[in-house]
């Protein structure tokens, strides 16, 4: 069974510009989470999304935005690039919308902004 | 705020067992206690979690104590590969996301 895929798995951009990622979740799961992890900042939640609503969003402004398609994957875009955006970004994806349910995470997308 | 403590750093011999602790001392009787490691340059791992009672899998032990205030995870024999940042998380209906502290980095020495 395929993991969680995410593309690309570099990407370079400059400040100002505009950054999308995609993710595709392991067959047969419906919710999509992201994640930031930034040098020295740990992994921080970003964005979960079920059945293609945003379900819940962590401490980031909202040029950090996405959507979930009706095929169950999923695009963090970030607007505006700034020098601090440069990190992992990790999605992860879960079978089930319960407190126990694992999440598993793909090999993420390191984004760096010059 | 990730309510959990952990060590920053722990330091195991090859072949030895491992136990890594988690303070949890405002954890809330609806709330699972997680595991997941990430090993360098990866994605984090799923390792084992569980709510009240000592949980095993084939990676490794979860054991809780009575009160729920603290946890430790029990690697059996480490290995080389099992070097990685190990992150203790609290899990509850809030929002479903996880939320990461610090983690301890565990050393395995051949």
């Amino acid at each position: 069974e395929a993991g969680v895929t995410q593309s690309p798995t570099h990407l370079i951009k400059t400040r100002g510009q505009q950054a999308t990622l995609r993710c595709s979740p392991i067959s047969g799961h419906t919710s999509v989470y992201w994640y930031q992890q930034a040098l020295g900042l740990g992994l921080q939640f970003l964005l979960w999304y079920d059945e293609g609503e945003e379900r819940n969003r962590g401490n980031f402004p909202p040029r950090f935005s996405g959507r979930q398609f009706p095929n169950y994957s999923s695009e963090l875009n970030v607007n505006a690039l700034e020098l601090e955006d440069s990190a992992l970004y990790l999605c992860a994806s879960s079978l089930l919308v319960k407190p126990q349910e694992t999440q598993y995470f793909g090999p993420g997308t390191r984004l760096l902004v010059l | 705020d990730a309510k959990t403590t952990q060590p920053n750093s722990m330091e195991s011999n090859e072949e030895e067992p491992v136990h890594l602790p988690c303070n949890h001392s405002t954890i809330s009787g609806t709330d699972y206690i997680h595991w997941y490691r990430q090993l360098p340059s990866q994605g984090p791992e799923y390792v084992i979690h569980g709510l009240t009672s000592n949980v095993n899998n084939r990676m490794a032990s979860l054991a809780i104590a009575e009160d729920r205030k603290s946890s430790t995870l029990i690697l059996h024999r480490a290995t080389l590969r099992d070097a990685a940042v190990y992150y203790c998380i609290r899990s509850n209906n809030a929002g479903n996301m996880l939320t990461f502290g610090g983690g301890t980095r565990l050393m395995v020495k051949p």
